[in-house]
């Protein structure tokens, strides 16, 4: 499978710690996405990272993507108990036409 | 504002029958997708289309098809429903071919297959 997967399965911290999960893939890709999903909804797309950046920020979000360890890591810095979802890491790949594949997820629970 | 929506949101059906779950979106976008989600395996690609008249099959195509008559919708089909298609569905649309476009999802149907 070409699906990247994330660590750890699942995370909880209390409201203002800082939360970290990872996300590990096995192929060359063109960017990777994080996405969050809350309880019974869809998923949002949170931030995008293209193969050829190390580092993006967006409000309290840090990625940073190592091409050469094939993974990528999401910091939630200050979390809230709104942070509370599941986070998918997403990635494309030019041999797969682009689309986006998946992994299984990390459940953050932010406790207040 | 523009969105992307499924009906019906639940849905309970029986072994054998044929089922259709719609996909609606007013972005515009030419690309639609449909996933299934089921614990421990993330999203899996169904079917994609690229634009009017095109589809394509994805991952876990097998007893599922699409047809693409127009930009906004984009309905899936389960040929003869089986108890492995119990699932939530999600559609998602994004605005042009290529990586560099977030997808935009729906609110995801849950299919119950006795």
């Amino acid at each position: 499978s070409q699906q990247g997967e994330e660590d750890p399965q699942a995370l909880s911290i209390q409201e203002g710690e800082n939360a970290t999960m990872n996300c590990s893939y096995k192929t060359s890709i063109n960017n990777l996405q994080w996405y969050r999903q809350n309880s019974g909804r869809g998923l949002v797309h949170l931030i995008l990272i293209r193969s050829n950046e190390r580092e993006k920020h967006s409000g309290r979000l840090r990625v940073t993507l190592d091409t050469s360890k094939k993974s990528s890591s999401l910091l939630i810095t200050a979390s809230r108990a709104a942070d509370t979802a599941s986070y998918f890491c997403a990635t494309a790949w030019l041999e797969y036409g682009n689309k986006l594949v998946f992994g299984a997820g990390t459940i953050l629970r932010v406790k207040s | 504002d523009a969105e992307i929506t499924q009906s019906p949101r639940h849905k309970i059906t029986e072994t054998g029958r044929q089922v259709t779950l719609a996909c609606h979106q007013t972005w515009n976008h030419n690309n639609m997708f449909w996933y299934r989600q089921d614990l421990g395996h993330g999203l899996r690609l169904i079917h994609y289309s690229y634009g009017v008249q095109d589809t394509n099959k994805g991952e876990v195509s097998d007893g599922y098809s699409v047809s693409r008559s127009n930009t906004e919708d984009l309905p899936l089909t389960l040929e003869s429903a089986a108890s492995s298609q119990t699932s939530v569905y999600f559609c998602a649309s994004s605005l042009r071919t290529g990586s560099y476009n977030e997808q935009f999802f729906g609110p995801g149907t849950r299919l119950t297959v006795l």
